[in-house]
């Protein structure tokens, strides 16, 4: 398989707090992990790419201070959404390839509401 | 520009019919065009596409890619309930990265 998890599932937040979405894959060692976001009955817009022990690469219009990746080990990389706002509202997902593939394997998606 | 294009953006049938998603793409840097299937949560890979003209199958589900033409078509055949979802097409980079596109709302109505 290519199991990739995402925890929390949903998190509801006030205005101002931080919140940590953990992504691991499960069953592999991924290559690279990388962070969508994606608003209702839209794509998925690519946040960052993260790979293990080395800074994430953040896509153009990211801010990578309001969006904090840490990627410790080959099986976690996690996201931080600083100082939330209302509109940092959104579902939030991961995936990660498994060798040098373009495959990438998805995790079920984390739904942050920020009130 | 790095885009990728599908059509139709959404698409209604009845249970049995056959539909044919289409995904067009700019050609710098390509290596790969994958097809996803997202319900309600995240998406679950369908195929990945390198070479032109080699059409992969996996039940009702076939897919082809046409470098010439730069694009791909998805075709689900006898569709069921259970089909509808977002397709995404996207396209892989030498750099390891997904462009995705706007995606195709398939509804199959019973």
């Amino acid at each position: 398989g290519a199991v990739v998890s995402q925890h929390p599932s949903r998190v509801i937040c006030k205005s101002g707090t931080s919140v940590k979405i953990e992504c691991r894959s499960l069953d592999f060692q991924a290559t690279t992990m990388f962070w969508y976001r994606q608003f209702p009955k839209q794509s998925l817009m690519l946040m960052a790419t993260s790979n293990e022990g080395s800074k994430a690469t953040y896509e153009q219009g990211v801010e990578k201070d309001k969006f904090l990746i840490n990627h410790a080990s080959l099986t976690l990389s996690t996201l931080t959404v600083t100082s939330a706002h209302p509109e940092d509202s959104s579902f939030y997902i991961c995936s990660a390839t498994r060798g040098l593939t373009d495959t990438q394997y998805f995790g079920p998606g984390t739904r942050l509401t920020v009130l | 520009e790095d885009k990728v294009v599908q059509s139709p953006l959404s698409l209604v049938v009845h249970e049995g019919d056959t539909v044919t998603l289409n995904c067009s793409y700019e050609v710098t840097n390509f290596r790969s065009l994958l097809w996803y299937k997202q319900e309600k949560k995240a998406p679950t890979f369908l195929f990945m596409l390198t070479s032109s003209g080699i059409e992969k199958k996996s039940g009702r589900l076939s897919s082809i890619l046409d470098k010439k033409e730069l694009s791909s078509i998805l075709n689900i055949t006898a569709t069921q309930t259970g089909d509808s979802a977002i397709y995404l097409c996207a396209r892989g980079t030498s750099y390891g990265k997904l462009t995705f596109g706007q995606g195709t709302i398939l509804t199959v109505h019973p």
